[in-house]
């Protein structure tokens, strides 16, 4: 298995909806990503999980929290949202969290915030 | 915030036409520059990671260079295909600084190859 997958792909909520983002793989790599693109912009970092521990948190607001359960999964608790945190989030893998291999990414989560 | 630029922003080629594009970024505290691309609706795809200065990368039709002393890396495309048309992203890889451990995005460019 050489895929990342994230679930949904799609995802519609209120400002006061609590849902969750859920990225997986299985290759054995142990760091794992999330990003934010908003459109017509670069992907733009949000966390790193580095051996399933937060290893960099880039000032997310307190309403956006990762959780890293094991080593295969990620998520994104979503909680309070703006609709300006509507967005593609990306959610990719590396083996190790160091620059020298590259990143496996997922088709990501279209969000919409209403 | 890591400045990386690249460019063209957008490039429209006819097929089998030969191209180029060019990422620039801080040379200093540099560790690894990736390439990706990204076609609509598909996941970001890893082209190449490259870390030594005069490194050269090739996979089938693209290639790619890498000069770290002043900061930049071209990837070619020859004889472009429909199929190479999507969004190519470079992201420089930092060892140091305020975007240390970080992959940084450039703009990326926009190819789009016509039959």
């Amino acid at each position: 298995d050489t895929e990342v997958t994230q679930t949904p792909k799609h995802l519609v909520m209120g400002m006061t909806n609590k849902k969750s983002l859920k990225c997986e793989q299985h290759m054995g790599h142990r760091a794992m990503y999330w990003y934010k693109q908003k459109a017509k912009k670069p992907p733009e970092l949000m966390f790193v999980y580095s051996y399933e521990k937060l290893s960099i948190n880039e000032s997310v607001p307190s309403r956006f929290s990762p959780e890293c359960p094991n080593s295969s999964l990620l998520n994104l608790h979503l909680h309070a949202l703006q609709p300006e945190d509507s967005a593609l989030y990306l959610c990719a893998s590396s083996q190790v969290e160091q620059g020298a291999g590259g990143y496996t990414f997922g088709s990501g989560t279209r969000l919409t915030v209403v | 915030i890591l400045n990386v630029e690249q460019s063209p922003q957008s490039l429209h080629v006819q097929e089998g036409d030969s191209t180029n594009f060019t990422c620039s970024f801080p040379s200093s505290n540099f560790y690894a520059l990736h390439w990706y691309r990204w076609e609509t609706a598909k996941s970001p795809e890893a082209l190449f990671v490259m870390t030594l200065n005069g490194d050269e990368k090739k996979k089938g039709r693209i290639s790619a260079t890498l000069n770290t002393k002043e900061g930049y890396s071209y990837l070619y495309i020859k004889g472009s295909q429909p199929e190479d048309s999507a969004t190519y992203l470079c992201a420089p890889f930092n060892a140091g600084g305020t975007s240390y451990g970080k992959l940084t995005f450039g703009q990326g460019t926009i190819l789009t190859v016509h039959p």
